[in-house]
C-alpha cells in the first residue's frame, strides 16, 4: 500500500492568510493525487485532481502543485468558509489511500 | 446532476453483517467505478473498495476477506456487505463515484453518509 503523510495535522490561521498543506507519498504517484475538503457532518468534497486541476466550481484561491512523492495544497487567501479538514488521496494504485487530514482552524 | 442516496441499517451487533445500498439518480450508471469509503468517528478516511458495471472489483486488502461490493444495473444501485462486524467497524460509510468516466479514482460525487454503529 502507498502511505500518504500529511502535514501539519492541524493549523490555526486568520481570514486572509495564505495556507499551505503538504502531502508526501511513500512512492512516486505521478500526479495521481486529489485534495478534498470536509466540513463537520458532511461528505468530503473534491477540490483538486491530477495534483493541480481544480474541480468544477472550486474557487481559484485553491491551488495544487507538486510531483513525484511531494504535493502541496495552497489556499491563497483564507476565507471563513474554508475552515475545515483537508485530505489528500492517491489514486495511482489500489488500495486508494488518504492522508490523515489537516484541520484548519480559526486563529 | 448526479445524486447518490444511500441507506441501510445503522445499528448492528458484533458478528452481524453490515449491508448498505447506494442509489444513483440523475446521471449515467455505466462507465464509472463506484466506491465505498468509511470514516470512524473523529478519524480519517479509509477506502473500502470499488466496482464497475462489468463486475470488476478492487478491495482494500485490510478488509478483503469480509467485504463484498455488488451492483444491480436494473435498479441503478450498488451495495456493500461487510461480514463479522466488530466495534472497530463503527464508522460513517460513504458511497462515491469517480469524477468522470474513465477517470482514475478521484471521487467527484459522494453520498450523504450513513453512521453504522456496532454495539452489543
Amino acid at each position: 500500500d502507498i502511505q500518504m503523510t500529511q502535514s501539519p495535522s492541524s493549523l490555526s490561521a486568520s481570514v486572509g492568510d495564505r495556507v499551505t498543506i503538504t502531502c508526501r507519498a511513500s512512492q512516486d504517484i505521478s500526479y495521481f493525487l486529489a485534495w478534498y475538503q470536509q466540513k463537520p457532518g458532511k461528505a468530503p468534497k473534491l477540490l483538486l485532481y491530477s495534483a493541480s486541476r481544480l474541480d468544477s466550481g472550486v474557487p481559484s484561491r485553491f491551488s495544487g502543485s507538486g510531483s513525484g512523492t511531494d504535493y502541496t495544497l495552497t489556499i491563497s487567501s483564507l476565507q471563513p468558509e474554508d475552515f475545515a479538514t483537508y485530505y489528500c488521496q492517491q489514486y495511482y494504485s489500489t488500495p486508494r489511500t488518504f492522508g490523515q487530514g489537516t484541520k484548519v482552524e480559526i486563529k | 446532476q448526479v445524486q447518490l442516496q444511500q441507506w441501510g441499517a445503522g445499528l448492528l451487533k458484533p458478528s452481524e453483517t453490515l449491508s448498505l445500498t447506494c442509489g444513483v439518480y440523475g446521471g449515467s450508471f455505466s462507465g464509472y467505478y463506484w466506491s465505498w469509503i468509511r470514516q470512524p468517528p473523529g478519524k480519517g478516511l479509509e477506502w473500502i473498495g470499488e466496482i464497475n458495471l462489468s463486475g470488476s472489483t478492487n478491495y482494500n486488502p485490510s478488509l478483503k476477506s469480509r467485504v463484498t461490493i455488488s451492483v444491480d444495473t436494473s435498479k441503478n444501485h450498488f451495495s456493500l456487505k461487510l461480514s463479522s462486524v466488530t466495534a472497530a467497524d463503527t464508522a460513517v460509510y460513504y458511497c462515491a463515484r469517480e469524477r468522470v468516466k474513465g477517470g482514475f479514482g478521484e471521487l467527484g460525487y459522494w453520498g450523504q453518509g450513513t453512521l453504522v454503529t456496532v454495539s452489543s
